[in-house]
């Protein structure tokens, strides 16, 4: 079974700071996706990277793939209080359909 | 967009009894459909993987018996919980696998099942 680390659990910030999330493995995925949560509702996809070394920017997040697809990171810039929720990282296994979730970060923007 | 369904959005039964759970594709074909379960505050835990017209491949601690899963054509697989005890009391997420670049998972908005 593969494991996904991910960094940091909890994340309170002010609006307007910046914040970085990490996962992190030994294992290689094919892809890695990276989704957001909120309460009572199922994850929504934010991106999904496939190349090693890629970075994808979505307005205010960046997110780039480690060279050797183990890790990944997500970076928020100017945080807004309407970025609070649970970030969630999954890598896909080389072999077959199954992610593999992170712990999640939940993110906190205090107005 | 990928659109994924699930019904109910939140169910209340009594101990003993079965809830079905469905989960629908509703603009793409899935072949594979996944279920997890999440705690509050916790990450999802895959139970298991549903794949049309075959059997369910279930992940180690999953009773098969328990949670009965059917993927009968490419938009819709069903969980259903039998003789439900308060401790599957829980947050029920599916995925659905839309095949292409990366095979990206779309979820639904998940089903709050409390049992008494």
């Amino acid at each position: 079974t593969q494991l996904l680390e991910q960094s940091p659990q909890f994340l309170s910030i002010q609006e307007g700071e910046n914040l970085t999330v990490y996962c992190n493995s030994s294992s290689v995925f094919s892809s890695l996706q990276w989704y957001r949560q909120e309460p009572g509702e199922g994850p929504v996809l934010l991106v999904t990277v496939v190349t090693g070394g890629e970075v994808k920017k979505l307005k205010r997040l960046t997110f780039q793939f480690g060279d050797a697809r183990k890790d990944s990171s997500l970076h928020i810039t100017a945080a807004q209080p309407g970025d609070t929720g649970l970030y969630l990282c999954a890598g896909k296994e080389t072999s077959g359909s199954r992610l593999t979730f992170g712990e999640g970060t939940q993110l906190t923007v205090n107005p | 967009g990928a659109v994924v369904s699930q019904h109910p959005s939140r169910v209340i039964c009594k101990s003993g009894t079965s809830v079905k759970i469905e989960c629908r594709s509703l603009d793409f074909q899935a072949t594979t459909m996944f279920w997890y379960r999440q705690f509050p505050k916790k990450s999802l835990m895959l139970m298991a993987t549903s794949n049309e017209g075959s059997k369910a491949t279930y992940e180690q601690g999953v009773e098969k018996d328990k949670f009965l899963i059917n993927h009968a054509s490419l938009t819709l697989s069903t969980l259903t919980v039998t003789s439900a005890h308060p401790e599957d009391s829980s947050f029920y997420i599916c995925s659905a696998e839309r095949e292409g670049l990366g095979d990206e998972q779309y979820f639904g908005p998940g089903t709050r099942l409390t049992v008494t």
